[in-house]
């Protein structure tokens, strides 16, 4: 689905750098989500958040900071990239209003950590 | 605890057999199960929700409180239908989603 974006696509860092990766959706939902793949491990949920004020932990918070900018904008950072955060990433959105608690993924951001 | 078991990492069937991807909850209120599916370089996307009680693409997916199960099969693969598949548990109103770990289906011709 083209209305969720995430920027950039694929980022190669070195250990102990600061890494952003961005999501944006023009679908006009509240909700939105970060999400890490790992091969063999599924989707595990980093942070999400409802609405602008509002910015939840997920399963895996540890090393990751988030920022809601705007009700399109939802921002995943690593203060300080290690290796084992290698993985894809992805954004997602839902809608509070839409009744079905359906989710639209991201495309996915592939970070890998050197 | 693990919520959502997909106990087959891979599966793969011949085209035209029926196939059957697993799935096990563990939930004691009343869940709300979903398959998502990725198809080869496109992204996650919902397939079916238990809810809907649908049948899209062909595939369906009962819910069995006594066995916890949400097992989704359809009665003729296409090799259309490979592609990584996502049992996934929403518990309660939360909103979030839990994922298993996917289970990678190749239909072969």
């Amino acid at each position: 689905d083209a209305d969720v974006t995430q920027t950039p696509r694929n980022r190669i860092t070195k250990t102990g750098k600061r890494i952003m990766l961005e999501c944006s959706q023009t679908k006009g939902h509240d909700r939105m989500y970060w999400y890490r793949q790992d091969p063999g491990l599924g989707l595990q949920l980093i942070y999400y958040s409802f609405d602008v004020k509002d910015i939840n932990k997920g399963e895996i918070s540890d090393g990751y900071s988030v920022s809601r900018q705007a009700q399109a904008k939802f921002s995943l950072s690593l203060e300080s990239a290690i290796p084992n955060q290698t993985a894809l990433y992805f954004c997602a959105t839902s809608d509070s209003r839409e009744g079905t608690d359906t989710q639209y993924f991201g495309p996915g951001t592939r970070l890998t950590v050197l | 605890a693990q919520r959502v078991t997909q106990p087959e990492k891979l599966l793969s069937v011949f085209k035209g057999a029926p196939v059957e991807l697993k799935c096990n909850y563990s939930y004691s209120g009343s869940p709300e199960l979903f398959w998502y599916v990725q198809y080869s370089r496109q992204r996650l996307q919902l397939l079916l929700r238990h809810i809907s009680r649908e049948s899209i693409k062909g595939f369906t997916a009962d819910l069995n409180k006594g066995e916890t199960s949400f097992h989704l099969k359809k009665p003729f693969a296409q090799e259309e239908d490979s592609a990584m598949y996502y049992c996934a548990l929403m518990e309660g109103s939360n909103y979030k989603l839990t994922f298993g770990k996917g289970t990678l289906l190749t239909v072969n011709p």
